[in-house]
């Protein structure tokens, strides 16, 4: 039972653009969401996260929406860069008390020069 | 300010061998420690995660297991490793407060053979 679910698991993007990453989730009881960017062979690094309770988190060039409505959450990455190329990930936290962190199975991100 | 290792990096090891990986963090007391894989194509896959000492809880059911013998202590062990065990290991801490982060180590690629 995939609770967290990316459905496109690439994307190529020209350098400056937007990059918009799509995440879905299951579980209307999730209240934290986090993004986070994956080099090969290294651990994943936190970019950016957002509370139940808001609709909307940015910090510089990365923006996360949420539609709680709708079960979904993007993340927009304004202007693309080459270094932003990498695998993201998108992980919900289950409901309060227990702790865990369900990640969803990766977008390729591709920025091209 | 807090950080996470774990080790070995790498490790080729012949089915039917034991797994040890061991995970410690510092700067920190009382963490959530986790381990996660990500197996070729897939996403981050939680495994074991622990709020304190002795207490582990187990999410897919396999030949993995893991202990905490210390408060920020995560070792991830196998008796007799399977092909489909093959994969890239991450141990995890978060501060156990809902709305948290959560922090990944630097890896560990397993191959068995």
């Amino acid at each position: 039972d995939q609770q967290v679910k990316q459905n496109s698991p690439s994307l190529s993007v020209q350098e400056g653009r937007i990059s918009i990453l799509n995440c879905d989730y299951t579980n209307s009881m999730f209240d934290y969401f986090l993004w986070y960017k994956k080099y090969p062979a290294e651990g994943p690094t936190f970019l950016i996260s957002i509370s139940s309770i808001k609709d909307k988190n940015e910090d510089g060039r990365f923006t996360v929406f949420l539609n709680k409505s709708a079960k979904h959450l993007s993340l927009h990455i304004v202007p693309s860069q080459p270094g932003d190329s990498a695998v993201y990930f998108c992980a919900a936290t289950s409901p309060s008390g227990t702790y865990k962190y369900i990640f969803g199975t990766g977008t390729r991100l591709k920025v091209l020069a | 300010s807090q950080t996470i290792h774990q080790w070995p990096a790498t490790l080729v090891q012949p089915v039917g061998s034991p797994l040890s990986l061991e995970c410690t963090v510092e700067g920190t007391s009382n963490p959530n420690l986790y381990w996660y894989r990500q197996a070729a194509g897939r996403g981050l896959q939680l495994l074991f995660y622990s709020v304190g000492i002795g207490q582990i809880s187990s999410e897919v059911p396999q030949n993995l297991s893991a202990s905490r013998p210390q408060d920020r202590q995560f070792i991830l062990s196998s008796k007799k490793l399977l092909l489909s065990d093959s994969g890239f290991y991450l141990c995890a801490w978060s501060p156990g407060i809902p709305g948290n982060t959560i922090y990944f180590g630097e890896g560990s690629w397993l191959t068995v053979v």
